[in-house]
């Protein structure tokens, strides 16, 4: 089971807006940065956003991230097929001294 | 543009040692600022860090690990390396390494690249 708790699975169509939540604790996500990583179907992952609220050069601006003490926030709107993915938060914990993930979340678009 | 790119053997026997290594082309591995990790996946699960070296030497690695891992680089090849030793069934999982921005330690780091991931199997 991970520290940081991510729903399973979430859906939406295309067109929609979606969001994913990452809940942790004091120790990680109210201490450091949330970074959020998407994986495509048989692919790597790949940063998705960084710092809480920066995206990479490339990624577009319909994803947004955010975060308010012990949890963060993806959010993906004007949903499209080629969002459908897995995507995982990730910090450092301060206790744990290592970097955790959360357990990931599938997107379906509908 | 940088890119990684992970070789090794794809089936390691129980007991032995797993060794991967990790090719940097287009960048220097030696480029300050950047640490150089290992990430891997169990099927069909998360993701799990394994440690992180620095151009330096520098090593830290994922103390929840079992089994210690050991990660060296070799920067005259541009390359760094994951050695696991005493391998079991628990450790079957696609490998990758990844480029690291700012000191994982800091709380302020996060894989701004990463490979396309090997998949390794323990069994006998």
């Amino acid at each position: 089971q991970s520290v940081l708790t991510q729903p399973p699975s979430t859906s939406g169509a295309p067109g929609q807006r979606v969001t994913i939540s990452c809940s942790g604790s004091n120790s990680n996500i109210r201490s450091n940065i949330v970074n959020w990583y998407q994986q495509l179907p048989g692919t790597a992952p790949k940063l998705l956003m960084y710092s809480n609220n920066q995206r990479p050069s490339g990624v577009p601006d319909r994803f947004s991230g955010s975060k308010s003490g012990t949890s963060a926030s993806l959010a993906i709107s004007g949903l499209r097929s080629e969002d459908e993915a897995d995507y995982y938060c990730g910090t450092w914990d301060d206790s744990l001294k290592e970097y955790i993930f959360g357990g990931g979340t599938k997107l379906t678009v509908l | 543009q940088v890119q990684l790119q992970e070789s090794g053997p794809g089936l390691v026997k129980p007991s032995q040692t797993l060794s991967l290594t990790c090719n940097v082309s287009g960048g220097s591995i030696s480029r300050g600022g950047y640490y150089w990790t290992w990430i891997r996946q169990h099927p069909a699960k998360g993701l799990e860090w394994i440690g992180n070296i620095y151009y330096s030497g520098n090593t830290y690695y994922n103390p929840s690990l079992k089994s210690l891992p050991t990660i060296s680089i070799d920067t005259s090849k541009n390359q760094f390396s994951l050695e696991l030793n005493s391998v079991s069934a628990a450790d079957t999982a696609v490998y990758y390494c990844a480029r690291t921005r700012q000191d994982i330690l800091s709380g302020k780091g996060y894989f701004d690249l990463w490979g396309q991931g090997t998949l390794v199997t323990v069994s006998s």
